[in-house]
């Protein structure tokens, strides 16, 4: 099926560094979400955004709705070693809940 | 429940084989949605149902994919005359409003057609 273009594929990074990935699409949507994925558990819901240029926080975590409706970011400040994992991208259009993600970006913290 | 659960766990079958993956959403919530994930991808929309009704199949791969959640409660997700490709985790997520995205995922059920 289809899915959003993610970078980076992963990183690896120095604990207290700022990280950024972003989400990429072709086409439109109006809702774009940001989970994290632990090994062997389920996604959890990080950041949703449902406005062009939007820019929501949570925590450390900030966000943004790209103002052209086909991309999104994620940065992450002053990462600790808990930050490690999977992060998707979800991109969501029409009024249908179907949902397109990333494959992800996976994030190593070296403490 | 406190969460969304699934069952089983794990789930291993010979191929042609039918099986039934079951979801227990948050009680209350009113979209229940279905995930495929295979390793080292992110997940794909397989189908979602407010209360008891399908609202969108578009992503079940073919017509040996099924779904139903006729009480609007727990849901089943049926695979008949399974195959090797089936593998994968099978994710269960729910949300309270229909318009929610899908926050809640269960733990999943990890299934291996032999």
């Amino acid at each position: 099926g289809q899915q959003l273009n993610q970078s980076p594929q992963s990183m690896f990074i120095q604990e207290g560094e700022d990280v950024s990935m972003n989400c990429t699409s072709s086409s439109i949507f109006n809702t774009w979400l940001w989970y994290k994925q632990d090994p062997g558990e389920g996604p959890v819901l990080l950041i949703a955004l449902y406005k062009a240029g939007e820019l929501t926080s949570n925590g450390r975590l900030t966000a943004q709705f790209g103002i052209t409706r086909k991309d999104s970011f994620l940065n992450i400040s002053a990462s600790i070693p808990s930050d490690v994992g999977i992060y998707f991208c979800a991109g969501q259009s029409g009024n249908n809940r179907k949902l397109i993600w990333g494959l992800g970006t996976s994030l190593a913290v070296n403490p | 429940g406190a969460g969304v659960s699934q069952s089983p766990r794990y789930k291993v079958t010979k191929r042609g084989q039918d099986v039934a993956l079951r979801c227990d959403p948050i009680s209350g919530h009113v979209s229940l949605y279905w995930y495929r994930q295979a390793l080292g991808q992110g997940p794909e929309f397989l189908t979602y149902f407010n209360y008891e009704a399908q609202q969108d199949k578009s992503g079940l791969p073919n017509d040996r994919f099924s779904a139903e959640r006729p009480e609007g409660s727990i849901s089943t997700l049926t695979i008949q005359r399974t195959e090797q490709r089936d593998s994968a985790m099978y994710r269960c997520a729910s949300s309270l409003t229909s318009g929610e995205a899908s926050r809640f995922f269960g733990p999943g059920t990890r299934l291996t057609v032999l």
